[in-house]
């Protein structure tokens, strides 16, 4: 089964309005970490945003917010006021566990291919 | 920039030959990875290396051999590989400790064409 699903293989946005993409994940240990990463053409995975799963308010950073719903497992990514160089691919990511065990081992989405438009 | 540096970019190979991919950090991390990605896919993990030991390899075949001859530097050796290997392959790292995250810092990736 899948453990991230994104359901979103593509998006237009037109530039400067804000987008929601789309993650759920599927898990039964208490203790994970939930990642956004941007992917542009360049092949560097630029990481983005980060949630815990003990965190009790959405993580924000800059123009990207994670509005994460835990009961409903969803981890949506939203950016605010999107600019033309926010065209690439989006990876929501999982780590099952907490650090010390898992390292760093994600999980990765099938990924979203975001386009902006001027 | 980066902080995980990767080479070459780029690297064109005949399945004779014997090649290999190289990647560098200078942030202290302690656990090093290698993740294979085709065009539009995610990336799939094929190894970690945690304290300079191989402590995840995800049934990888062994024509891709890898190495880490320090906490600095990881190296991806390959051999008589074959085109459907022709993929982006990122190098990434982390902390392995319970004080952070566990997220993960890549390079920008070598581009391999297997003829």
């Amino acid at each position: 089964a899948q453990k991230i699903t994104q359901t979103q293989p593509g998006m237009f946005v037109q530039e400067k309005e804000a987008v929601t993409l789309d993650c759920t994940y599927d898990t039964s240990d208490p203790s994970y970490g939930l990642f956004w990463y941007k992917q542009p053409s360049s092949g560097e995975m630029i990481f983005l945003i980060y949630q815990g799963s003990y965190d009790q308010q959405n993580a924000t950073e800059g123009r990207y917010s994670l509005n994460f719903q835990k009961a409903r497992k969803s981890a949506n990514l939203v950016i605010s006021a999107s600019q033309l160089g926010d065209s690439a691919m989006y990876f929501c990511a999982m780590r099952e566990g907490q650090v010390r065990n898992q390292g760093g081992k994600l999980i990765f989405g099938q990924g979203t291919e975001l386009s902006v438009k001027p | 920039d980066t902080e995980v540096t990767q080479t070459p970019k780029h690297l064109v190979m005949g399945m004779t030959n014997k090649k290999s991919l190289k990647c560098e950090q200078h942030m202290g991390h302690r656990a090093m990875y290698w993740y294979k990605q085709k065009a539009k896919k995610p990336p799939e993990l094929m190894f970690v290396y945690s304290y300079e030991k191989l402590s995840i390899n995800e049934s990888v075949p062994s024509r891709f051999s890898p190495e880490c001859p320090n906490s600095s530097l990881l190296n991806l050796h390959l051999h008589a590989l074959q085109p459907e290997d022709s993929a982006l392959y990122l190098c990434a790292s982390s902390h392995p400790t319970g004080e952070n995250t566990g997220e993960l810092f890549f390079g920008e990736g070598s581009r391999l064409t297997v003829l």
